[in-house]
């Protein structure tokens, strides 16, 4: 049973324009979501993170929103650039519950066309 | 600084054989862990571990063992290496457990054939 889904495999978006990277979770105990954004033959690395006592976080070109009651988050990158081409993951965790583990979507490839 | 090291890069293996993936931080992160990353699948949790002397259980533990003796060092080990192991695994560290940002390794390659 899949908690944190990423529907959408791969993602074509021109450069300059907006991508827009869609997550769903199951759990209702996750109040804690990351970002991770990977590229081929290198480990992940952090983008941005969101509490569920906010809606919105942005930093710089990247904003994650959150909307509990539909259990779903979206990741905007604004404007959209070439070393944006990478897997995005998304995960979550149980802050509230003290737990130590995070549970991982299974990623979208993103590709940003020139 | 290094950051979160990992060896060896690539590894074969026979099935039912042994080994050691070793993972090592310089940045005295109380919490580290292993995740395997498999095509199509994500990123899935096999143990963590938030401190030394201080492990647990992950989504897919199973065929896994570790320890942590010393803060820096968090090595995986395959007991008896199956073809369903083979994957591409990654070690984390970080300050403040899952809720802040984890570094990761550069990964290793395991195939058993």
């Amino acid at each position: 049973d899949q908690q944190v889904k990423q529907n959408s495999p791969s993602l074509s978006v021109q450069e300059g324009r907006i991508s827009i990277l869609n997550c769903d979770y199951t759990n209702s105990m996750f109040d804690y979501f990351l970002w991770y954004k990977k590229y081929p033959a290198e480990g992940p690395t952090f983008l941005i993170s969101i509490s569920s006592i906010k809606d919105k976080n942005e930093d710089g070109r990247f904003t994650v929103f959150l909307n509990k009651s539909a259990k779903h988050l979206s990741l905007h990158i604004v404007p959209s650039q070439p070393g944006d081409s990478a897997v995005y993951f998304c995960a979550a965790s149980a802050l509230l519950n003290r737990d130590d583990k995070i549970i991982f979507g299974k990623g979208t490839r993103l590709h940003i066309l020139p | 600084n290094a950051g979160v090291t990992q060896t060896p890069k690539f590894q074969v293996l026979k099935t039912g054989q042994s080994m050691t993936l070793q993972c090592a931080q310089d940045m005295n992160h109380e919490y580290m862990s292993w995740y395997r990353q498999d095509p199509g699948m994500g990123l899935r949790l096999i143990h963590y571990s938030v401190g030394a002397g201080i492990t647990d259980q992950g989504e897919v533990p199973n065929g896994y063992n570790v320890s942590r003796s010393t803060t820096e060092d968090f090595p995986l080990r395959l007991l008896s290496a199956a073809p369903s192991q083979t994957s591409v695994y990654f070690c984390a560290s970080s300050a403040g457990g899952v809720y802040n940002e984890q570094f990761f390794g550069p990964g290793t390659r395991l195939t058993v054939l």
